[in-house]
């Protein structure tokens, strides 16, 4: 089966700067999620959507950072505007269900790096 | 946001040792607890996993061992081999929010 996709690989912008990150899932996969790894650190979790709704976005900080899910598919995660902590690689999982059966299925995630 | 502690940091083992690598968690509605293993440039990988009524999950060279009344559970990697050299991530789930809860990783080098 084809796995995550995740666009860009790489992305350098400057502070106050915006940016957009595209997620297309495993096909049939209902729970898409989206998680924030700063270098060193383990990846954290942003935002966690069952088809298109939110299931949990505790995480994100609401004020710059925004996603949704199109028609219960693809994702996309935006910043605006970037602050320079915001450097970390940004991690799309899904799974097929909410379960502990139901493994995470990670992208090879996009490098944002703001200067 | 409950914290899972991991240790050691980084970690170097000869071809053929024993790797160990130790988790401590706080948060006790967890129920499910996974490792990952992070290859550079690419995404963490479901490696092996454990609930809590079990004391021990072996699958090959990988076994998990659990302690559920000290909150602590520890990846063995027997038969260490290069290509096993990567950043290993424990976490902790609640099922039921299908939520990790990620440990902040090992990164372990196997030597020839």
């Amino acid at each position: 089966e084809a796995g995550v996709a995740q666009s860009p690989r790489y992305k350098i912008i400057e502070k106050r700067q915006s940016v957009a990150f595209w997620c297309n899932p495993i096909s049939g996969h209902a729970t898409l999620y989206w998680y924030q790894q700063i270098l060193g650190q383990g990846p954290k979790l942003l935002i966690q959507f069952q088809n298109n709704g939110v299931v949990d976005d505790s995480q994100l900080p609401k004020d710059r950072f925004s996603a949704e899910r199109l028609k219960g598919v693809d994702s996309t995660l935006k910043i605006q505007p970037a602050k320079l902590e915001d450097s970390a690689v940004y991690l799309c999982a899904s799974s097929l269900r909410v379960s502990f059966n139901s493994p995470l299925h990670f992208g090879n995630g996009t490098r944002l790096t703001v200067t | 946001q409950q914290q899972v502690k991991q240790s050691p940091q980084s970690l170097i083992v000869q071809k053929g040792g024993i790797s160990i690598i130790n988790c401590a968690y706080e948060n006790t509605a967890f129920d499910y607890f996974p490792w990952y293993q992070q290859f550079p440039g690419k995404g963490p990988a479901l490696l092996i996993a454990i609930r809590p009524d079990v004391s021990e999950k072996k699958e090959g060279r990988f076994t998990i061992s659990f302690n559920k009344s000290a909150k602590q559970f520890s990846l063995h990697i027997m038969d260490s081999q290069p290509g096993d050299s990567a950043t290993y991530f424990c976490a902790g789930e609640h099922g039921t929010a299908s939520k990790l809860t990620f440990g902040t990783g090992t990164r372990l080098q196997v030597t020839l």
